[in-house]
């Protein structure tokens, strides 16, 4: 089946530090794949998202690169902020269902 | 815009007791979904529906009812509130195709004693 795996947390970072959230999929097929992040008492938003092998996505000073080769889409960020403290999800989507990893917790501290 | 919207936001019900959330979208968007938050769980689809008059079971639908009578609307009815359903639950909607961001209400956060 589809699932995600993603790095457990929670992370907790100084301001500018950077920022590595692992995640690893198993899918079937050539799934889009998605960050959510979550901040405190709201619903989730997108973040960034691929949709085929080698694509980059990106969104404030977020990346993510889709890697076949290694199934994961790992989250990057130069120099993180505190308004980055959130909680984010990784997500593929082979079909109609998206699958969420577990959420990764982060707190950045000035 | 709107958006997605759910309601009730908090709900405290007693075992046994029955309740519809609410979800409400202005999109027009064709694919609705529910969703159910757990500590150390991420996100679980509960149900879904890729058009009016369409619905399916997600990963976990045992205890929950859908229907989709409207574009607009996705209502999600719990027929006997157990205290295993205490959780946080999200709607979202997206336009059709998988590879498309799906858009989440606000949460409802349920309390079942």
């Amino acid at each position: 089946g589809n699932s995600v795996t993603q790095m457990e947390g929670p992370v907790t970072l100084s301001e500018e530090a950077f920022l590595t959230i692992n995640c690893t999929y198993t899918a079937t097929g050539y799934p889009s794949l998605f960050w959510y992040v979550q901040y405190p008492g709201e619903g989730l938003q997108l973040l960034l998202k691929a949709t085929k092998a080698d694509d980059k996505g990106s969104n404030k000073g977020f990346e993510a690169t889709y890697r076949k080769e290694t199934t994961s889409f790992h989250l990057e960020k130069g120099s993180v902020q505190v308004s980055d403290s959130a909680v984010y999800f990784c997500a593929l989507s082979p079909d109609e269902k998206l699958t969420f990893g577990t959420g990764t917790r982060l707190t950045i501290i000035p | 815009n709107a958006g997605v919207t759910q309601t009730p936001k908090f709900q405290v019900l007693k075992t046994g007791q029955s309740m519809t959330l609410q979800c409400a979208q202005d999109m027009n968007h064709e694919y609705m979904s529910w969703y159910r938050q757990d500590p150390g769980m991420g996100l679980r689809l509960i149900h879904y529906s890729v058009g009016a008059g369409i619905t399916d079971q997600g990963e976990v639908p045992n205890g929950y009812n859908v229907s989709r009578s409207t574009t607009e609307d996705f209502p999600l009815r719990l027929l006997s509130a157990a205290p295993s359903q205490t959780s946080v639950y999200f709607c979202a909607s997206r336009t059709s195709g998988f590879q498309r961001e799906q858009f989440f209400g606000p949460g409802t956060r349920l309390t079942v004693l």
